[in-house]
């Protein structure tokens, strides 16, 4: 089945302790990006990839890292989490950026920073 | 810059009724449209995708269209069930794979039995 797999689903960490959220897709695509989610203020790009080894800023990318070494694996990396970053976070991907293909969204992981 | 409108933020339907869910753009250069649905909690589920040489996409009792002249996107959602319940997103961007999607916040649909 084609899919994109966030793991975890849900996770309560405490301000400062690094974490790693992991998305993997079995779909071959090129374009990775994650966002979060806020009641209020929709979904905001965090960071996104075109393909292996280049990735960019979304709109909303302090605190965040990310890497794409292979094709299947984009992970999103918070080295020093803050309560600020308690949000819902997707990961999704496209055969391509732009619209051109549609997009394929994880299930989401619930983030609680304490 | 690009912003999304959808109209409108809730709607609440007795069972049975159809309606229309709308989306536009400010900017009506759009390439192609998605429509998600979200239950609360989760993760977007892909309903539709028009792309640009398409007008109209239909899947069971769902029909999206798509006005490019003007920037604007429906969709009719038929004889309406509770299990419809959910918020339904609109997506669009440009052409270039360099292009970002712009989503819009939401239509939260509550159909009542």
């Amino acid at each position: 089945e084609a899919q994109v797999t966030q793991n975890p689903r849900y996770l309560i960490t405490v301000t400062g302790k690094k974490l790693t959220v992991t998305c993997s897709q079995n779909m071959n695509h090129e374009y990775m990006s994650w966002y979060r989610q806020d009641p209020g203020l929709g979904l905001r790009q965090i960071y996104y990839s075109m393909n292996v080894e280049v990735t960019d800023k979304g709109d909303v990318p302090e605190g965040y890292k990310v890497s794409r070494k292979e094709k299947r694996n984009f992970p999103l990396i918070l080295e020093s989490p803050s309560p600020n970053q308690t949000s819902l976070y997707f990961c999704a991907s496209s055969r391509q950026g732009g619209s051109g293909y549609g997009y394929t969204f994880g299930s989401g992981t619930r983030l609680t920073v304490v | 810059k690009q912003e999304v409108t959808q109209i409108p933020a809730a709607l609440s339907v007795p069972e049975g009724e159809n309606l229309v869910l709308n989306c536009s753009f400010t900017d009506s250069a759009i390439y192609n449209l998605q429509w998600f649905r979200q239950d609360p909690g989760k993760g977007l589920t892909s309903l539709l995708l028009i792309q640009s040489s398409q007008r109209e996409q239909t899947s069971g009792r769902l029909n999206a269209s798509l006005d490019k002249s003007s920037g604007r996107s429906t969709l009719y959602i038929a004889a309406s069930q509770p299990g419809d319940s959910a918020t339904y997103l609109c997506a669009g961007g440009g052409r270039s794979s360099a292009s970002k999607i712009i989503f819009g916040s939401g239509t939260r649909l509550s159909i009542r039995p």
